[in-house]
């Protein structure tokens, strides 16, 4: 069980909008910074947005990071089947004194 | 940055998984943690621990006791041993670069550069 809760999986059509929400706690989210990260299946994980809203060089402006309070979400607009993979969030834990990933979003694009 | 994992594939119950972790293209003292990923077949991501090159080490709590990374940079490559493994090890295991910064609030991490991944089976 994660401590970093995510949705199994999300859907929309081509051209649509979806956001994937990561929902933590005060000592996770709350008072620390959230990455995000693609994995197509058979492959290494991608960072995709990293400081709760950055995007680093080479990923398009379709993707942004929110982060409020003890919840980010990730937002991918202008769908295309290409961005169907597997989309995770992480952060610190200062209870824990750790990283911790969200369980993981399967994105699927109708 | 490069990063490429290596070692056995296949490690027997009760023994110790061993892997290494090549960087190529930065510098282990650059300024980064460097630290270590798994996923079990069909599952999600799971961090394993992260280290400095000072030696200084994050891990996860429930692998504190089996776990160790190391790092040597003489060779610019960073290690991970894990005892007395089980089925429930049986991973792909990453190797990323890992910017930490615990000292500041809000803490700040992100991994940006990952190796392939190599599986490791736990199996008799």
């Amino acid at each position: 069980q994660s401590v970093l809760t995510q949705p199994p999986s999300v859907s929309a059509a081509p051209g649509q909008k979806v956001t994937i929400s990561c929902s933590g706690s005060s000592s996770s989210i709350g008072n620390n910074y959230v990455s995000w990260y693609r994995q197509v299946p058979g492959t290494a994980p991608k960072l995709l947005m990293y400081d709760n809203n950055k995007r680093p060089s080479g990923i398009p402006d379709r993707f942004s990071g929110s982060k409020s309070a003890t919840s980010a979400t990730l937002g991918i607009t202008g769908l295309q089947t290409g961005d169907e993979a597997d989309y995770y969030c992480v952060t610190w834990s200062s209870s824990l004194i750790s990283v911790v990933f969200g369980g993981g979003t399967k994105l699927t694009v109708l | 940055v490069q990063l490429q994992e290596s070692g056995p594939g296949l490690v027997k119950p009760s023994e110790t998984l061993s892997l290494t972790c090549g960087v190529s293209g930065f510098t282990l003292k650059g300024g980064y943690y460097w630290g270590w990923i798994r996923q079990p077949p069909g599952k999600g991501l799971e961090w394993i621990g992260s280290i400095y090159y000072t030696e200084s080490t994050y891990y996860k709590p429930s692998l504190r006791s089996r776990v160790t990374i190391s790092v040597d940079t003489s060779k610019n490559q960073f290690s991970l041993n894990l005892s007395s493994v089980t089925a429930a090890d049986t991973a792909i295991y990453y190797c990323a670069r890992h910017l930490l910064h615990v000292e500041m609030t809000p803490v700040r991490g992100y991994f940006d550069y990952w190796g392939p991944g190599t599986l490791v089976t736990v199996s008799s």
